[in-house]
């Protein structure tokens, strides 16, 4: 199975400031459609994960535009260009291109 | 908008099965190009995805709970559930049931114990 792998484990970030996730997969998630199966979530407090982005930098429904997904194959990252009170929870990445699918361990955001 | 809520008995003793459904509205189970999955948290850990049944019927499993996990669909209700069988404290989770990995359900708790 394809094993993914996030760093850092744990952010702590000024709100204000940047924040950037990277997402790391031990197989290549393009597939030959020209799609790339990595999906992001985010997960707050006491919440189900929600869903950011799919397909790699596309962005669901309702995602502030602060937050951006980029990267192809096998590196991918999250960035969040100004944090916000309201962004703290552990973000997941996971993959798709392959069954079964597989999230990595999760980053914790927090607030300074 | 599509929207799923998980139900089912929050306690399982070691060695029985546990049963847990997923009930859909704002949409239907049979609609095309819908995968219908089923994903578990620890608590304080990581997510794990079980499987998914798609719209024509077929389901999927993770390998290292195939052997334990059935996910069946009933179209009549517009449900879908899991069975997993043989518990153990191993399997105390958060179960969440999910549409195309986009629409998530609350989640439910279930704990392992005798």
């Amino acid at each position: 199975e394809i094993v993914m792998t996030q760093t850092p484990l744990s952010l702590s970030v000024t709100p204000g400031q940047p924040a950037s996730i990277s997402c790391k997969s031990s197989q290549s998630l393009l597939r030959t459609d020209g799609k790339t199966y990595l999906y992001w979530y985010l997960q707050k407090p006491g919440q189900p994960p929600q869903l950011l982005f799919y397909e790699g930098p596309y962005r669901f429904s309702g995602v502030p535009d602060r937050f951006s997904a980029s990267g192809s194959g096998t590196d991918f990252t999250l960035k969040i260009s100004r944090v916000e009170a309201e962004d703290v929870g552990v973000y997941h990445c996971m993959q798709s291109i392959q069954l079964p699918y597989t999230f990595a361990q999760g980053t914790k955001l927090e607030i300074k | 908008q599509v929207q799923l809520q998980e139900s089912g008995p929050g306690l399982a003793k070691p060695s029985e099965t546990l049963s847990l459904t997923c009930t859909v509205s704002g949409g239907s189970v049979s609609s095309g190009d819908s995968y219908w999955s089923w994903i578990r948290q620890p608590p304080g850990k990581g997510l794990e995805w079980i499987g998914y049944i798609t719209f024509t019927g077929t389901s999927i499993y993770t390998p290292s709970l195939k052997s334990r996990v059935t996910i069946s669909v009933d179209t009549a209700n517009n449900q879908f559930s899991l069975n997993l069988n043989s518990v153990t404290a191993a399997d105390t989770a958060m179960y969440y049931c999910a549409k195309n990995m986009g629409y998530w359900g609350q989640g439910t708790l279930v704990t392992v114990s005798s």
